[in-house]
């Protein structure tokens, strides 16, 4: 596709169960960065990936949270053990090389947790 | 600590009006990005600076690296610009900080 996508759109999970959220970047982008936007509050960094390099993973917000990058591509971030306050929109983004190119993101995948 | 602040928090113009927005931050970084986020949460970028300025269509963004503040303006406002404006810089390979945001509405 064009764009960044991302799946899927919704998710309402019960707190305890684990989540997978997908991102697939824009062909070619070699950087891919994973975001959260808590309700009525500001985007929150979670980490980015560059190329095959292995990223930093001190952004995410606890051990229950993971991320990986297939082939420099695809891109899953799961969350085990979901807990109510991880509900919130996780947007992912993509730009040709990390951090100095304009970046193009996702729709957002938006995450209840019960 | 990274931190980032924008001024005004909110803002409501008529249109037409001129509008500027701030964004400062603390410490050196390798590059600022400007995003326009509306209601309905879909964000898109304006503009990646490291340095000078830069203009498309109606809006320009500034970044003064020894001051450490960038700011983007809107001329000849219009409704269709109402959004969360956010700053957001990127440190040297680490990570993004992001601004909280500034709310703009534009009557008409």
């Amino acid at each position: 596709g064009a764009g960044v996508s991302q799946s899927p759109s919704n998710k309402v999970t019960e707190k305890g169960k684990d989540v997978e959220l997908r991102c697939d970047p824009i062909s070619g982008h070699t950087a891919l960065y994973w975001y959260r936007q808590s309700l009525g509050q500001g985007l929150e960094f979670l980490i980015y990936f560059q190329g095959n390099s292995a990223p930093d993973k001190s952004g995410l917000p606890s051990d229950r949270f993971s991320a990986e990058r297939t082939g420099g591509s695809v891109s899953t971030l799961t969350i085990q053990r979901t807990q109510q306050e991880d509900s919130a929109v996780y947007l992912c983004a993509s730009t040709p090389r990390a951090g100095g190119d304009t970046q193009y993101f996702g729709p957002g995948t938006r995450l209840t947790v019960l | 600590k990274n931190e980032v602040e924008q001024s005004p928090q909110n803002l409501t113009a008529q249109e037409g009006e001129f509008i500027t927005i701030n964004c400062s931050y603390s410490v050196g970084i390798s590059a600022l990005h400007w995003l326009q986020q509306h209601p309905g949460g879909g964000i898109v970028s304006l503009f990646m600076l490291s340095s000078g300025k830069k203009k498309h269509g109606r809006l320009i963004a500034t970044i003064n690296i020894q001051e450490k503040h960038s700011s983007l303006h809107i001329t000849a406002s219009h409704p269709r610009d109402s959004a969360v404006y956010i700053c957001a810089v990127w440190y040297y390979g680490q990570n993004f900080v992001f601004g909280p945001g500034t709310r703009l509405s534009v009557l008409p």
